[in-house]
């Protein structure tokens, strides 16, 4: 069975400091990793994904995530965050041969003047 | 852009009352998604169809059933609402057919649901 685990339920930093959401997953058959972010009262949008190849993959406003096979982990990270960075994150893993998508428990990112 | 409408931002409902949960989405996904969003939980499937007619049980199936009479449409129906079933309901549609889980999803809004 997969899971998602996200290190860190919440997370406040100064803006334009730099910043790392921890994401662990665990499976058993090869997978994809995706990141959603949701901003208040709205529904989740896709920030980054991994589907195979380079184990760096950068994303929507400037987050980056790198896949880290040995250690089962999808780091997301931003060398500078901004005020309107404040919001919900999201890991998600899936698989081939499955619909599900699974997501982790979220990590709120409190981003401070 | 893939759209994903769900037709209430809010809801108060009776413990017993029968509930119905509309969703649309405008880009002929095949795939499409409830989840169920609580505080420290993340979200949990509650239902899948992949295609017109065909639903899937999810990892939280209990207390609800869906409807999918047109690819457009999925319907999430909570037949006698309980509190328990207080929360943010999530709608999701994705692309790809078959069972490849590669292409993300695309969410609605969100439909906050309270049950007294």
């Amino acid at each position: 069975a997969q899971s998602v685990t996200q290190l860190d339920s919440q997370v406040p930093v100064f803006e334009e400091a730099p910043v790392e959401l921890r994401c662990n997953y665990s499976s058993s058959v090869s997978v994809y990793l995706f990141w959603y972010v949701q901003y208040p009262n709205q529904g989740l949008q896709l920030l980054l994904k991994y589907l195979s190849g380079s184990t760096l993959v950068k994303g929507i406003n400037g987050f980056e995530a790198e896949f880290n096979k040995s250690q089962t982990s999808f780091h997301l990270r931003k060398p500078s965050v901004h005020i309107s960075d404040t919001a919900e994150y999201f890991c998600a893993v899936s698989h081939t041969g499955g619909f599900k998508t699974i997501f982790g428990a979220g990590t709120r990112l409190f981003v401070k003047a | 852009d893939v759209k994903v409408t769900q037709s209430s931002r809010y809801l108060v409902k009776r413990t017993g009352e029968k509930v119905f949960l509309e969703c649309v989405q405008d880009m002929d996904h095949e795939n499409m998604f409830w989840y169920r969003q609580d505080p420290g939980l993340g979200l949990r499937l509650i239902y899948f169809s992949y295609d017109v007619k065909m639903k899937e049980k999810g990892d939280i199936p209990e207390g609800y059933s869906v409807s999918r009479e047109k690819k457009e449409r999925f319907s999430l129906i909570l037949e006698s609402a309980s509190t328990n079933q207080t929360s943010m309901y999530l709608c999701a549609s994705s692309a790809q057919p078959g069972t490849e889980g590669s292409s993300p999803l695309h969410f609605g809004n969100g439909t906050r649901l309270t049950v007294t």
